[in-house]
């Protein structure tokens, strides 16, 4: 069956450090792939979205890379602040799939000043 | 322009019962989608409308159904209510063209006694 598996633990890093948060997925061939920040208590935002032929997106930030041989998606976050403490999404739609994304369970992170 | 609005915010009911929740789109967005968000079970697809139609549907029982408006308005009703239904019930809009980016709504908490 499709899994979407991302690091249940928190990820505690030091404020300026660089966060990198993994998505891994198996049994799917997704077409894009979108991150999602999730503070407590309120909807996702939308992030950044990677196309399957492209290898990396960056937004300020934030930089996303995508390896559809590993089946891997990898979500970063340089010059990190406390600002960004929230629990990130990973979120996969299929070709023909209208707006059905399918979400990963979600990694919070938490940086400390 | 406004974001995507929920009605109510917070509900309790009781096992057996029934309820609708309110959706309304970021104007001009004609695809609402509604996903269920537990603890447990993380963020998962319920269905999606386009055009007063339903597009997509996830894996729920039939006792949860939608509807969309003219309008691109959009409810959705949980009916014989079960202490598994509580949980935060996410809407979220679209463009449609190739326009991929979810833009979600505060959602509505459903407590179920």
């Amino acid at each position: 069956s499709q899994k979407i598996e991302q690091n249940s633990e928190a990820l505690n890093i030091q404020e300026g450090k660089t966060a990198t948060l993994t998505c891994n997925y198996t049994n799917y061939s997704p077409a894009y792939l979108q991150w999602y920040r999730q503070d407590p208590g309120r909807g996702p935002v939308f992030l950044l979205l990677i196309r399957e032929n492209e290898k990396e997106k960056r937004k300020e930030r934030l930089k996303v890379t995508f390896d559809t041989t590993l089946k891997q998606s990898l979500f970063h976050i340089t010059a990190s602040q406390p600002a960004d403490s929230a629990t990130y999404l990973c979120a996969l739609e299929g070709n023909n799939a209208g707006n059905m994304l399918t979400f990963g369970g979600g990694t919070r992170l938490m940086v400390k000043p | 322009k406004a974001g995507v609005t929920q009605t109510p915010r917070y509900l309790i009911k009781t096992r057996g019962q029934q309820v609708t929740l309110s959706c309304s789109p970021i104007s001009g967005h004609r695809s609402v989608s509604w996903y269920q968000q537990t603890p447990g079970q993380g963020l998962q697809f319920l269905f999606e409308y386009f055009s007063e139609t339903q597009r997509n549907k996830g894996n729920f029982p039939g006792r949860f159904s939608g509807r969309q408006f003219s309008n691109s308005r959009s409810e959705m009703n949980v009916s014989t209510l079960e202490l598994g239904d509580s949980a935060l019930y996410l809407c979220a809009s679209s463009l449609e063209g190739g326009q991929r980016t979810q833009y979600f709504g505060p959602g509505t908490r459903l407590l179920v006694l």
